[in-house]
């Protein structure tokens, strides 16, 4: 138990679904990110939030959407994906995006997301 | 930006042996955190070790700030301690760049 809960862990969509990851952290945290991580790949960060603002879209496709309405909550909105979208989504925490010393990352249990 | 490259990539034990990973960057850090995903794709924090030695239980790690490297040392491996892992770094700022992970391997 991290304090970071995904739901759902699973999730198979067809590529006309439109559907959302949630997550939310029960750490007291200003910062939240999406990471994706495809087969073979290291961990790609797609978004990042500091205090419900996003300071981050890492050329992420539009049919990736994020949502953050509080500190504690984060959504992915799915729409249109491809299949080479099928990936593990993890969503993660900290307590700011300063990256200063002894602002450790927590990650949740991860949604793994199939395309057809 | 900043380089972070893990060896060995591909790890297999026997249950009970000893093991060392590597991770060395190319600059600078603010932070090192070493992590374990387990099958089920779960990340846990092992360490947040930017510089200096760090134990907990049969894990230690090691981090040279000054020669840009991290040492991650498993001893006794048990079956459980399968999976990937990975060094993570960060130099300032929100972004946190993530090796391609050691991956283990400990038979029974």
């Amino acid at each position: 138990e991290t304090g970071v809960t995904q739901t759902p862990r699973h999730l198979v969509m067809g590529m006309t679904n439109k559907k959302s990851l949630k997550c939310e952290q029960h750490l007291g945290h200003n910062a939240m990110y999406w990471y994706k991580q495809s087969a073979k790949k290291p961990l790609e960060l797609m978004f990042v939030y500091s205090l419900e603002e996003r300071v981050e879209n890492n050329s992420v496709p539009s049919r990736f959407s994020p949502e953050c309405p509080n500190s504690s909550h984060l959504f992915l909105h799915l729409h249109t994906l491809q299949p080479e979208d099928s990936a593990l989504y993890l969503c993660a925490s900290s307590q700011d995006v300063s990256g200063a010393g002894g602002n450790t990352i927590y990650f949740g249990e991860g949604s793994w997301l199939t395309v057809v | 930006g900043i380089q972070v490259e893990q060896s060995p990539p591909d790890l297999i034990l026997q249950e009970g042996a000893n093991s060392t990973l590597r991770c060395n960057f190319s600059d600078s850090v603010n932070n090192l955190q070493w992590f374990h995903q387990n099958p089920w794709g779960q990340l846990i924090n092992l360490f947040y070790i930017p510089s200096g030695t760090k134990q907990n239980g049969r894990l230690s790690a090691t981090t040279v700030a000054t020669e840009r490297y991290s040492l991650l040392y498993i001893s006794s491996s048990q079956t459980t301690d399968s999976g990937v892992y990975f060094c993570a770094v960060n130099t300032g700022g929100f972004k946190t760049i993530f090796g391609a992970g050691t991956r283990l391997f400990v038979k029974a």
